[in-house]
């Protein structure tokens, strides 16, 4: 079956930049997507991009995919306190029953003031 | 306001009891999803339904069962048939006709003494 593999950790000091990688085995994939969860709330969709883009900005988040390699990145610039939580990859392939979506494991970030 | 309501947000019983969890949603979707999250896991797709009166299930349906009979509600029973019930549960909603978005609410922490 489908799967998504993140790392579990990410330390980044606060106004540096931080990026999240991902990486997917579902060459159907048709939308990617990075979720982030607070401590005990639900997911927050942060932003999605379609399998035929290699980048998507939405003000500071930068979303790189590498389709052939199938690797997703999330890059956040200016990352803030309120950026610490937990962010996850999801893939939904193109013949998903119920449009289902396969999430990693999530990588927990940490910003250091 | 427009969103997924789940209660409660804790929730404990005694191992052998069924438990129901809730779910509703007034943005007027017609898919809804459960997920189950373990720490340091991503989320598992338990049960799904794109419309009233019909679901399916989902990676990991045993020992839960849903129903579907309105289109806002879309409650989950953990049976004494589940292994290992304690556990975040997560319920979304999505609107099947435009949106790739999967809309969470803010989950129900069961735990099982």
């Amino acid at each position: 079956g489908e799967d998504v593999e993140q790392s579990l950790f990410l330390s980044v000091r606060e106004g540096d930049s931080s990026v999240i990688n991902c990486t997917y085995t579902d060459s159907s994939s048709t939308y990617l997507y990075w979720y982030k969860q607070e401590p005990g709330a639900g997911l927050q969709l942060l932003t999605y991009i379609f399998s035929n883009m290699d980048m998507k900005q939405d003000q500071r988040l930068t979303v790189l995919l590498n389709k052939k390699d199938k690797h997703l990145s999330l890059r956040i610039a200016d990352t803030q306190t309120g950026d610490s939580a937990i962010y996850f990859c999801a893939s939904r392939g193109a013949q998903a029953a119920g449009n289902k979506l396969t999430f990693g494991g999530g990588t927990r970030v940490l910003v250091k003031p | 306001d427009g969103g997924i309501t789940q209660s409660p947000k804790y929730l404990f019983r005694k191992e052998g009891q069924n438990v129901t969890l809730s779910c509703e949603q007034n943005l007027n979707h017609d898919a809804m999803y459960w997920y189950r999250q373990d720490p340091g896991q991503g989320l598992r797709l338990i049960y799904y339904s794109q419309i009233v009166n019909d679901f399916q299930k989902g990676d990991i349906a045993e020992g839960y069962s849903v129903s579907r009979e309105k289109k806002e509600s879309f409650p989950l029973t953990v049976t004494s048939a589940q292994k290992n019930p304690t556990a975040f549960y997560l319920c979304a909603s999505r609107n099947s006709r435009a949106d790739n978005e999967q809309f969470f609410g803010p989950g129900t922490r069961l735990t099982v003494l």
